[in-house]
């Protein structure tokens, strides 16, 4: 079964400070990846996906995600964070032999200090 | 928003009760999935349907069954309800298993 993990449970930085969010997963074969984004009291929300192509994925507010196949990695960056980035971010996986179900890391909680 | 509501928004269940959750998913969506999210956890995937047939489960007991409409709307279902059953649930809608769109969830409380 595959397994996605994000290494980094809690991460607090101070606005403008760069931000780099790991993630792993697991399965060998070709994998859709998503970043998704939960700010407090509001719905999860995409904020990346990466399907096939460039593997340098722009999304929104900023946000870019780098696939790297040798590494089964799909970390996710942004080069300055506002306060408003505060959320919990999670990253998923899903692939065709699985009925593209997505599997979740838990999820790494980000403060951001004014 | 995404177009995806789900109800109730918060509920509070006595141990052994049953609930029903129900979700409407957005315009044109035909496959939803439900996941349950304890906290400080992520999603897990409960299960999925695609055009009002189960077409994925996962690691969880038959007292969690579930339903979707011909509308594609959906229900999950909790029988003989735990402690440890208190939890987000999240109901997500998608075009054919890509991109899934979230809701707001429903929060269950087991006392």
């Amino acid at each position: 079964a595959q397994s996605v993990s994000q290494h980094n449970h809690h991460v607090i930085l101070s606005e403008a400070a760069s931000l780099e969010l790991g993630c792993n997963y697991s399965y060998g074969g070709t994998v859709n990846l998503f970043w998704y984004v939960q700010y407090p009291g509001q719905h999860l929300q995409l904020l990346l996906k990466y399907f096939s192509g460039d593997p340098l994925v722009k999304g929104i507010k900023g946000f870019e995600a780098e696939f790297i196949k040798s590494k089964f990695s799909f970390n996710l960056r942004k080069p300055s964070v506002q306060w408003s980035d505060t959320a919990e971010y999670f990253c998923a996986v899903n692939h065709p032999g699985g009925s593209y179900i997505p599997t979740f890391g838990r999820g790494t909680s980000l403060i951001v200090h004014p | 928003e995404t177009g995806v509501t789900q109800s109730p928004t918060h509920l509070i269940k006595t141990r052994g009760q049953q609930v029903t959750l129900r979700c409407s998913s957005q315009s044109g969506h035909n496959t939803v999935s439900w996941y349950q999210q304890a906290l400080g956890q992520g999603p897990q995937f409960i299960f999925q349907y695609y055009r009002e047939e189960e077409n994925g489960r996962g690691n969880f007991p038959p007292r969690f069954s579930g339903l979707q409409f011909p509308n594609y709307s959906s229900e999950l279902n909790v029988n003989a309800l735990e402690l440890d059953d208190s939890a987000l649930y999240l109901c997500a809608s998608s075009i054919d298993s890509t991109e899934a769109f979230f809701g707001q969830g429903t929060r269950l409380t087991v006392v």
